[in-house]
């Protein structure tokens, strides 16, 4: 089946619009989670949801960072009010439940804030 | 708190040539160990991951890595190296935090493969 994707690849936000950053994970997998990707760096954690319910956002870097997934499907990664600083890569990775299986990550969208 | 480090930023090999990719982590308990790969414009893949049991761990695509307890290491090695193989690769270290893997991932080294 298909893998994790993601929307958009490319986003350009001037400083001080917002954004909205879409996650479809693979079907059937319980757990979701977001990390951010800064040049030449390695993924952070931002958040993890167990289907609807957010269980961990103390990766999120401020409270203009908001994550969603109401259905326990789709997940949106939205940030108001971006920041020079908030450009990078944002990954989304989803996996099956349970602690020892693999996350599978989708390609990214790569934020430019002008 | 756990962390990783990848002391090579860069490493170039010849093709055929072979590979060893260096990580350190730093966590109290037993670790859960993973490598990823990361070609441009491409989400991560695993290579191979270490839970517990035999310490030398097989992965994908000819890779494979060996956990040193005693060294707090987790090295990624290949034989021969071919071209395919360019790409970043990253080490990560996982925990159980309320019934899933939190993981702290290193910075990466970038690989480059020459003829």
């Amino acid at each position: 089946g298909a893998g994790v994707s993601q929307s958009p690849r490319y986003k350009v936000a001037k400083r001080g619009q917002d954004v909205a950053l879409r996650c479809d994970p693979i079907s059937g997998h319980v757990s979701l989670f977001w990390y951010q990707q800064a040049l030449g760096q390695g993924p952070e954690f931002l958040t993890y949801f167990q289907n609807e319910a957010q269980l961990d956002k103390s990766g999120l870097p401020s409270d203009r960072f908001f994550a969603e997934r109401p259905e326990g499907s789709v997940s949106t990664l939205k940030i108001q009010r971006t920041q020079q600083e908030d450009s990078a890569v944002y990954l989304c990775a989803s996996s099956l439940a349970g602690s020892y299986n693999e996350q599978f990550f989708g390609p990214g969208t790569r934020l430019t804030v002008l | 708190a756990q962390s990783v480090t990848q002391p090579d930023i860069h490493i170039t090999v010849s093709e055929g040539a072979s590979l060893e990719l260096r990580c350190n982590y730093s966590y109290g308990a037993t670790p859960y160990l993973f490598w990823y790969v990361q070609s441009p414009g491409q989400g991560l893949q695993l290579l191979l991951k270490y839970f517990s049991g035999d310490t030398l761990v097989q992965g994908i695509k000819g890779f494979e890595a060996e956990f040193k307890r005693s060294q707090s290491s987790f090295n990624l090695r290949k034989p021969s190296v071919h071209w395919s193989d360019a790409a970043e690769y990253f080490c990560a270290v996982g925990f159980l935090s309320g019934g899933y893997q939190k993981v702290t991932f290193g910075t990466g080294t970038k690989l480059q493969v020459i003829p």
